[in-house]
């Protein structure tokens, strides 16, 4: 069983529309994450959230909300999409005590044309 | 703010050679440190952690990493590569006051030559 799946696997859309990346784990964790990873591999924190409190990297846009239906996902939103949202983008998961090691999903390139 | 630095964009050796990928990071306490993996079109992989306690880590597919704490320096070794370790190479930390948000280094790509 896949612990930390994520869909599509490839999205590609226009500028402007909004679209959605669905994220779902399977290892009781109560912390999930967005990471982007851009052209140049560089992966940085979108969020952090646990079911409680969300913690939002302010250098995110407000284009981009997450929304967690229950606690074993977290669904990424964005808005009006633009050519620089162009990446990949990882959910990851962790045990909510402290820190812990983070596992990650297959990841999700997006392609906005 | 806290960073992570890993000098070495690229690094290629030949297969059944030592391999040492380093990672220096910027922190003012003890961070939590991670090396993952990440394969051509794949997700990352955890290869090994440091938390507390013994300075030299074991991890999976014979890695290991050691944290020098008056260098700020957590470098991974193997010491014979194969080619399936072909691959990028992430350096981070983690930090409990961040949400256990962690901070990537800039990756290393390694090459292996046959």
């Amino acid at each position: 069983d896949t612990a930390v799946s994520q869909t599509p696997k490839y999205l590609v859309t226009q500028m402007g529309n909004d679209k959605s990346i669905k994220c779902e784990q399977n290892l009781g964790h109560d912390t999930m994450y967005w990471y982007k990873q851009d052209s140049k591999k560089f992966l940085k924190i979108m969020f952090s959230y646990n079911n409680k409190e969300l913690i939002i990297n302010e250098t995110v846009p407000n284009r981009f909300s997450p929304k967690s239906p229950d606690k074993a996902h977290l669904n990424l939103h964005i808005n009006s999409l633009e050519l620089g949202d162009s990446a990949v983008y990882f959910c990851a998961s962790s045990p909510l005590a402290g820190v812990n090691e983070q596992f990650f999903g297959p990841g999700t390139r997006l392609t906005v044309l | 703010a806290q960073s992570v630095t890993q000098p070495d964009i690229h690094i290629t050796v030949s297969e059944g050679a030592s391999l040492e990928l380093r990672c220096n990071y910027s922190y003012g306490a003890t961070p939590y440190l991670f090396w993952y993996v990440q394969s051509p079109g794949q997700g990352l992989q955890l290869l090994l952690k440091y938390f507390s306690g013994d300075t030299l880590v074991q991890g999976i597919k014979g890695f290991e990493a050691e944290f020098k704490r008056s260098q700020s320096s957590f470098n991974l070794r193997k010491p014979s590569v194969h080619w399936s370790d072909a691959a990028e190479y992430f350096c981070a930390v983690g930090l409990r006051e961040a949400g256990n948000m962690l901070t990537f280094g800039g990756g290393t790509r390694l090459m292996v030559k046959p």
